[in-house]
């Protein structure tokens, strides 16, 4: 069955670490995106990526990294310089940006700092 | 730019009365509307989707959404709410035209709590 995969389920940071999230999709999707969920502010647009080699900036970007090598993986690293990394995190696919289609998501990485 | 608001975050009603969810939107003349549903450690599920045809909208677990152009807003109906409808739902807009920008972007989220 198609889907998204993301990786770990939850994960421990010390401060000072990077650590990368991992999101994997099968379903053959051109577009991906990365949202942080905290509670009472739903789920906010990190980074966005609608095509190999090629991502965007999403509304709260600062101390997140991206990359997008293969249509099938876009990984997103948490660095140092992110002030308040606790969060849930979750992936996204659609078959193109803007499509009006189904997203799928992931089952999210909940990301600890300790 | 899109954007989405949610007017209630917390909605509480008895099983068995109606739900509404209040959604109002900010987009291009032709925004694409999406209702998502997140249960406790769960991960979200497409309830409905509005996409230009009509606007009424029928989904799953008997919602219903009406895309109101002149209001701007999208409303989440169910007529009976159900023990099993207590959640978290996201409003959603997609395709920003004017920016170039496309990509969901979620309201803040309204929790439904259902009491027997």
């Amino acid at each position: 069955d198609g889907g998204i995969t993301q990786s770990p389920k939850y994960l421990f940071r010390k401060e000072g670490q990077n650590v990368t999230l991992s999101c994997e999709q099968n379903l053959n999707h051109d577009a991906m995106y990365w949202y942080r969920q905290d509670p009472g502010q739903g789920l906010r647009l990190i980074y966005y990526s609608q095509i190999v080699n090629d991502f965007q900036k999403g509304d709260i970007a600062e101390g997140y990294s991206v990359s997008r090598e293969k249509k099938e993986s876009f990984p997103l690293t948490v660095t140092s310089a992110q002030k308040n990394p606790t969060a849930f995190y979750l992936c996204a696919s659609t078959l193109r940006t803007g499509s009006p289609g189904k997203a799928f998501f992931g089952q999210g990485t909940r990301l600890t700092v300790v | 730019a899109q954007s989405v608001t949610q007017l209630d975050s917390h909605v509480s009603v008895s099983e068995g009365t109606p739900v509404l969810l209040r959604c109002n939107y900010s987009s291009s003349y032709s925004p694409s509307l999406f209702w998502y549903v997140q249960h406790p450690n769960k991960g979200l599920q497409l309830l409905l989707k509005y996409t230009s045809a009509a606007t009424l909208v029928k989904g799953i677990n008997g919602f219903e959404a009406e895309f109101k152009k002149s209001e701007t807003s999208f409303h989440l109906t169910k007529p009976s709410a159900h023990m099993s409808d207590a959640a978290e739902y996201f409003c959603v807009v997609s395709d920003d035209v004017d920016t170039g920008r496309r990509a969901l972007t979620f309201g803040s989220g309204t929790r439904l709590q259902v009491q027997p």
